[in-house]
């Protein structure tokens, strides 16, 4: 299994671009999350979506948007980058009702 | 307010057993407490979790008090690859209704461990 799958790994982007970070999860759950984590930090979470079709906020949500439009696949778009969002992004999806997080490798994104 | 409290680093010499302590004096009685540890800068990995009873799996032993405000993870030989951070986390089950789907990662403890 490949578990969960973030691309790309490295993005340089500049001020005011956009992009979307892709996770892609083969587990079949139902719950996937967005984390942010900067340097000597612990992880922040943006949002999170709790099935198809369904998600929500997390603690810092201002400036990402997400959709849901299958159990696999849950993106992170970056509507205007600014350099405040120079940051580690990690994708994790949750094993039933354990809270037993699976994460995927992050992607390292760099806004001039 | 941070629910847990952790030391910020400790060594651990080499096949050595390391015991990471972890204070959550204001844990509610549906609260889980869960370890995590992300080696270098690589993705969180799940190690063990429990509610009130000990608990072990292949990676580690997990101690809970009788009151339930502390908790140490215990790594029973310790080798060069568990040097890393360490996050103890208490969280509500999915299921439990109560805001449960925000696993809330601190700074944690970072272990090096010592050849």
């Amino acid at each position: 299994n490949a578990g969960v799958t973030q691309t790309p790994k490295f993005q340089v982007l500049k001020t005011g671009q956009s992009m979307t970070l892709q996770c892609a999860q083969d587990m079949n759950h139902e719950y996937m999350s967005w984390y942010r984590q900067d340097p000597g930090m612990g992880l922040r979470l943006i949002h999170y979506s709790v099935g198809a079709g369904i998600t929500d906020q997390g603690e810092v949500p201002n400036g990402y948007n997400v959709s849901r439009s299958t159990t696999e696949d849950f993106p992170l778009r970056l509507l205007s980058a600014a350099p405040s969002q120079t940051s580690v992004y990690f994708c994790a999806s949750w094993k039933g009702a354990t809270g037993e997080l699976f994460f995927g490798e992050g992607s390292r994104l760099t806004v001039l | 307010d941070a629910k847990t409290t952790q030391p910020p680093s400790m060594d651990c010499a080499e096949g050595r057993a390391a015991n990471l302590p972890c204070n959550h004096s204001t844990i509610s009685g549906n609260e889980y407490v869960y370890w995590y540890r992300q080696i270098h800068s690589q993705g969180p990995q799940y190690i063990i979790h429990g509610l009130k009873n000990n608990e072990t799996n292949e990676m580690a032993s997990l101690i809970i008090t009788e009151d339930r405000k502390s908790s140490t993870l215990i790594l029973p030989h310790a080798t060069l690859r568990d040097t890393a951070v360490y996050y103890c986390i208490v969280n509500p089950t999915l299921y439990s209704g109560a805001g449960s789907y925000q696993l809330t990662f601190g700074k944690g403890t970072k272990l090096s461990v010592i050849p």
